[in-house]
């Protein structure tokens, strides 16, 4: 099985400008969910995507959004970047039918915001 | 809403000995799943541990184990023979029924002393 990969690893941006961040899922896992994890806090559910569909979203603005490939890769935008947004990203996949929350975690991407 | 606390920002541990981290959590719901998952320095995140609510026997993996008091709404951690490869932050997470979207405390940092 091949992991969960994301890229960029790091990466800067000033404020307002767009950032795409993207993962590749494990191999067989129809799932991906991404979160948000600001420094010494815990992760924070952004949304979760399962046939190209977003099928849950936590509590952040639509500025926020993604998308899900056939082939499972999955994107997350963010526009109009604020200081806030600096954190790492983790992506995560999984298998409807697996075990509930048994989630597979890419490295992250960092992203600082000036 | 959901919540999950983790009460101890920092632990350490010599080599060899137990140490548990504590959690505690918060819902309404009667059905969910609750997991500590491990993040080490710069890698990703992985999945210790998980328990279902309904079940009332503690789950168990290799030198892992959970004291699950549902009435509590407590979740401990309990780590025996600790070693070096055990440093990491530790996140205490559940889920709500059989969804994907997982609530995390803030973490635990554990350091395992030589």
């Amino acid at each position: 099985e091949t992991g969960v990969t994301q890229s960029p690893t790091h990466l800067i941006k000033t404020r307002g400008q767009q950032v795409t961040l993207r993962c590749s899922s494990q191999s067989g896992h129809n799932t991906v969910s991404w979160y948000q994890q600001a420094l010494g806090q815990g992760p924070q559910f952004i949304f979760q995507y399962y046939r190209e569909e977003e099928n849950g979203r936590g509590n952040f603005p639509p500025r926020f959004s993604g998308l899900q490939f056939p082939n499972y890769s999955s994107e997350l935008n963010v526009n109009a970047l604020e200081l806030d947004d600096s954190a790492l990203y983790l992506c995560a996949s999984s298998f409807v039918g697996r075990g509930a929350g048994e989630l597979f975690f890419g490295e992250g991407s960092r992203l600082t915001v000036l | 809403a959901q919540t999950v606390t983790q009460s101890q920002p920092e632990m350490s541990v010599q080599e060899a000995e137990t140490v548990t981290l504590s959690c505690t959590y918060d819902t309404s719901e009667n059905n969910y799943y609750l997991f500590w998952y491990k993040q080490p320095p710069s890698r990703q995140m992985i999945l210790v541990i998980r328990q279902e609510a309904y079940k009332q026997q503690n789950a168990t993996e290799n030198r892992f184990s959970v004291n699950f008091q549902k009435a509590a709404k407590s979740f401990s951690l309990k780590i025996s023979d600790s070693q070096l490869g055990d440093t990491a932050m530790y996140f205490c997470a559940f889920t709500l029924g059989g969804a994907n979207n997982l609530f995390f405390g803030t973490g635990t940092r554990l350091t395992v002393i030589p």
